[in-house]
C-alpha cells in the first residue's frame, strides 16, 4: 500500500533562517506531487505541484522554492524565512491523469511552521 | 486559474438535522470534483468523487453530492448529521491539468 510521509510535524524558526520541509512517498511510482499552505479561513492554497524528477511549477510567487530530486521525493525550501510563510504546509500526492480522470490526492500528516 | 467559492464558512447543527453544504467553482470544461473532510486532529482524507456519469455521487458516512454543470456547482448533503460529523469540509476543482484548486473550507460544528 501506498504512504506518504512529511517532516518535520512540528518547526520554530527565526525570520531570515532557512527552511527545508521534506515528504516521501512509498509504494508507487512517477506520481504527481504537490505542496499546500493550509491557513484558517482560507483554505488550501497550492504552492507548487510535479509531475516528474526536476519539474516544478510553481502557483504563486512566493519566497519558497520546491525542488524534486528523487521520483519519490519532494522538498520544500527557502533561502530566508520571512513572519508571513508562517502556516501548516500540506505534501499530497496523486497518480498522473488518465484521460480525464486523474485520482484522488493523499496528504501527509502536514508540517506546522512558526517563524519568530 | 479556477476558482473554487464555498459560501458557507461555519455551520452549526443539531444531531439528526439536515446538511447542504455549498461548492461553486468557475472553471467552463471538464471537471474532476472532489470533497475532502478533515475531522478535528486528522489529516485530509477522500469523503467523496466526480468524474463523469450520473450527477449524483454518494460518498462514505452516509454522505452524498450534486454535480449541477449548469449552476457550477457541487454541493455536499446529508439527511441526518451525527455529532460525529464535526469537521472541516472543502470542495476540491481539478480540471484539465494536474492542478487540484480547493475552496476556503467549511467548518462544521455538530450539537449533541
Amino acid at each position: 500500500s501506498q504512504t506518504i510521509h512529511q517532516w518535520p510535524a512540528t518547526l520554530v524558526q527565526p525570520v531570515g533562517s532557512p527552511l527545508s520541509l521534506e515528504c516521501t512517498v512509498e509504494g508507487t511510482s512517477n506520481p504527481n506531487l504537490y505542496w499546500y499552505r493550509q491557513a484558517a479561513g482560507r483554505g488550501l492554497q497550492l504552492l507548487f505541484y510535479s509531475v516528474g524528477i526536476g519539474q516544478i511549477s510553481s502557483e504563486v510567487p512566493q519566497n519558497l522554492s520546491a525542488s524534486r530530486p528523487q521520483d519519490r521525493q519532494f522538498i520544500l525550501s527557502s533561502k530566508k524565512l520571512l513572519l508571513s510563510d508562517s502556516g501548516f504546509y500540506l505534501c499530497a500526492w496523486t497518480q498522473p491523469r488518465t484521460g480525464h480522470r486523474i485520482g484522488e490526492l493523499f496528504f501527509g500528516e502536514g508540517s506546522r511552521l512558526t517563524v519568530l | 486559474a479556477q476558482s473554487v467559492s464555498q459560501h458557507n464558512h461555519h455551520v452549526i447543527l443539531s444531531e439528526a438535522a439536515s446538511l447542504e453544504l455549498g461548492c461553486n467553482y468557475s472553471y467552463g470544461g471538464t471537471v474532476n470534483l472532489f470533497w475532502y473532510v478533515q475531522y478535528p486532529g486528522q489529516h485530509l482524507q477522500l469523503l467523496l468523487k466526480y468524474f463523469s456519469g450520473d450527477p449524483l455521487v454518494k460518498g462514505i458516512k452516509g454522505f452524498e453530492a450534486e454535480f449541477i454543470k449548469s449552476k457550477f456547482s457541487f454541493n455536499l448533503r446529508k439527511p441526518s448529521v451525527q455529532w460525529s460529523d464535526t469537521a472541516e469540509y472543502f470542495c476540491a476543482v481539478n480540471a484539465n491539468g494536474n492542478q487540484f484548486y480547493f475552496g476556503t473550507g467549511t467548518s462544521l460544528t455538530v450539537i449533541p
